[in-house]
């Protein structure tokens, strides 16, 4: 099992939208609607941004949000903000308890 | 509330044994999951694994089997990282994790992190 692949990095100019991918296999992403994105400031623990795909937790706003398509999930931020700048992580449900991360994806806001 | 407040900064030499905890309060411990991640210096987040502490059964990734144990004491509610023989390559932050529901993914309550560093 190999990590999700991710771009190393996304930008944006506030107000703009981002979007990152997430590509898995049919083992993974596209075997199951379990996937997540973590936000991650440097320092800080992970935060829950989308869980089963294009669910938000209370308090995530509603800027983010989640889809997929086959082996490939994505996170797009719209309105982007500077407080938005940080790492983001998918993760993906692969079977037998099993959870696999993406790389992560350093998202700069210009 | 539910909180998960792990134990503080390790230095270690290489070749020691190391054990890090994850306390969680706030919901019935013996019944949600613990994973364990780590986060190496630079790098991203990895699955390590995870634990049902009701009845201990862990799973580990593949990536991690034998390199580490993961156990849990539910009685206090407690969740452990377990090195018998550290590398400098353990070096990193490390953290738990309960999911947002009864999954044994979506992490949506984490540790504040436990950084471990092996330097001889």
């Amino acid at each position: 099992q190999s990590a999700l692949a991710q771009p190393p990095s996304a930008s944006g100019s506030p107000g703009q939208s981002v979007t990152i991918s997430c590509t898995g296999t049919s083992s993974d992403v596209g075997g199951y609607i379990y996937v997540s994105w973590y936000q991650h400031h440097p320092g800080k623990a992970p935060e829950l941004m989308i869980y089963d795909v294009n669910e938000r937790p209370s308090g995530v706003p509603d800027r983010f949000s989640g889809s997929k398509s086959g082996n490939t999930a994505s996170l797009t931020v719209s309105g982007l903000q500077a407080e938005d700048e940080a790492d983001y992580y998918c993760s993906s449900y692969a079977g037998s308890n099993i959870v696999l991360f993406g790389g992560g994806t350093k998202l700069t806001v210009l | 509330e539910v909180q998960l407040v792990q134990s503080g900064t390790e230095v270690k030499k290489p070749g020691e044994s190391l054990k890090i905890s994850c306390k969680g309060s706030g919901y019935s411990f013996s019944n949600y999951w613990i994973a364990w991640v780590r986060q190496m210096p630079g790098k991203g987040l990895e699955w390590m694994g995870i634990i049902y502490p009701d009845d201990s059964h862990a799973i580990y990734s593949p990536s991690f089997q034998g390199q580490v144990t993961i156990s849990a004491d539910k009685s206090i509610s407690t969740a452990y990282l377990h090195w018998s023989s550290l590398k400098a390559s353990d070096t990193a932050i490390y953290y738990c994790a309960r999911p947002r529901g009864s999954s044994t993914s979506s992490y949506g309550y984490w540790g504040q992190g436990t950084l471990v560093t092996v330097s001889s």
